[in-house]
């Protein structure tokens, strides 16, 4: 089966400055999709960021990026130039190719010091 | 956009009771999910739907079941509420074609409290 780890539960960032999410998973699929929700305070969960394992450049929406090790298994989220809105709980998320199931991470608590 | 929405934010029920959850979504998605979120748990897989009038089980069915009678609307139903119910439920949908990638679109989560 397969798992999506998130060990750090809390983090905290300056404004205005760089953290990293780390997130590891466990498949033995070749075919598989990586994703970072982020869910704010008011509790809609938003994609931030997807990855295609098939591809080897790592993606990237505007402030935010991914590291993807595919040897490693390994998934982080980069946010540069952290903002006040950036605070919120971000689950890494992993689904195959053959359907459209997810598995979770347990999330973490991001906040933003101003 | 696509819009799921849920048929309520704050819910209050009685130990016993029947409660139905609604999730209605607008973009014509194949797929649609139950999950319930709970603090260091995550999000956990309670029923899916690929069809209507499909469903299949996720991770933790027990003490529930889904109806899925309109391609647009996906209700979970506890048949008999129990304290250990009390929870944060999120609906999502997604659609088959490959070019959205497996992306999950989520409602606005029903904080489910029992009595």
């Amino acid at each position: 089966a397969q798992t999506v780890t998130q060990s750090q539960p809390e983090m905290s960032v300056q404004e205005a400055e760089t953290v990293t999410l780390s997130c590891t998973y466990d498949t033995s699929e070749s075919d598989y999709y990586l994703f970072w929700y982020k869910q704010p305070p008011s509790r809609q969960m938003i994609l931030v960021i997807r990855q295609e394992a098939y591809k080897q450049q790592n993606a990237t929406e505007n402030r935010f990026s991914v590291n993807f090790q595919k040897a490693a298994k390994s998934f982080s989220l980069k946010i540069s130039d952290s903002q006040l809105g950036d605070a919120a709980m971000y689950f890494c998320a992993y689904a195959t190719g053959a359907n459209s199931k997810l598995t979770f991470g347990k999330g973490i608590t991001l906040s933003v010091r101003p | 956009d696509v819009k799921v929405t849920q048929s309520s934010r704050y819910l209050v029920k009685r130990t016993g009771e029947k409660v139905f959850l609604e999730c209605v979504q607008d973009m014509d998605h194949e797929n649609m999910f139950w999950y319930r979120q709970d603090p260091g748990l995550g999000l956990r897989l309670i029923y899916f739907s690929y069809d209507v009038k499909m469903k299949e089980k996720g991770d933790i069915p027990e003490g529930y079941s889904v109806s899925r009678e309109k391609k647009e609307r996906f209700s979970l139903i506890l048949e008999s509420a129990s304290t250990n119910q009390t929870s944060m439920y999120l609906c999502a949908s997604s659609s088959t074609r490959l070019v959205f990638y497996n992306e999950q679109f989520f409602g606005p989560g029903t904080r489910l409290t029992v009595l």
